[in-house]
């Protein structure tokens, strides 16, 4: 089984702090790594994508692999009250029955607080 | 550019009666996806499509069947709804192959009496 674990939260910083969203992984063959964000009533929306160890970075946000730990996280600097959303973490595969499957995490939620 | 298109967007049913949720993607993409998403549960994958002409369950397949109709379409059938499929269902699709990221439309809200 497959699993991806995220705090639920909520987690509650203010604006313009740096907020920290961490996930992770039980399956070592794990090959992409994804975080969503979600506003209420909304879909998830993709907002980063990482493969290898490391960081990756796009504007405000930072998405960090560590696959020895079996750990991603993201970053978000300076946090605004528009980044309050849940936000989702998903881990894919590359081998087998799996080929193309994203498994999701059951998501943290953010709030900034002006 | 649409993306990915459901319909509909809100639906409210009886118990028993049985309905098709649909799913179209503009994107070229191979692989499409439903799931469903509860309250503390995140997103659970009913069933998926690979490419034209498979389809496989997920974690979540009882109750419901699927139809790839063609590239673009992949539809959802409840053929006796019931209470418990009360939810928020998400189409998705994606590239062909692994790695890919998921790309999803805005949700069919299903409330079943």
């Amino acid at each position: 089984q497959k699993e991806v674990e995220q705090n639920s939260g909520p987690l509650s910083v203010p604006e313009g702090a740096i907020a920290s969203l961490n996930c992770t992984y039980s399956d070592r063959g794990s090959q992409s790594f994804f975080w969503y964000r979600q506003y209420s009533g909304k879909s998830p929306e993709l907002i980063m994508s990482i493969y290898s160890n490391g960081d990756q970075e796009d504007g405000r946000f930072t998405a960090q692999l560590n696959k020895a730990s079996q750990y991603v996280s993201l970053l978000i600097r300076d946090s605004q009250p528009s980044d309050s959303a849940t936000y989702l973490c998903a881990v894919g595969f590359d081998r087998g029955s799996t080929l193309g499957r994203l498994y999701f995490g059951r998501g943290t939620q953010l709030t900034v607080w002006p | 550019n649409a993306g990915v298109t459901q319909t509909p967007k809100f639906q409210v049913l009886k118990t028993g009666q049985s309905m098709t949720l649909q799913c179209a993607q503009d994107m070229n993409h191979n692989s499409m996806y439903w799931y469903r998403q509860d309250p503390g549960m995140g997103l659970r994958l009913i069933y998926y499509s690979a490419s034209e002409g498979t389809t496989d369950k997920g974690e979540v397949p009882n109750g419901y069947n699927v139809s790839r109709l063609n590239k673009r379409e992949f539809s959802l059938r409840l053929e006796s709804a019931a209470p418990s499929q009360t939810s928020v269902y998400f189409c998705a699709s994606s590239e062909a192959g692994p790695n890919q990221p998921q790309h999803f439309g805005d949700g069919t809200r299903l409330s079943i009496l």
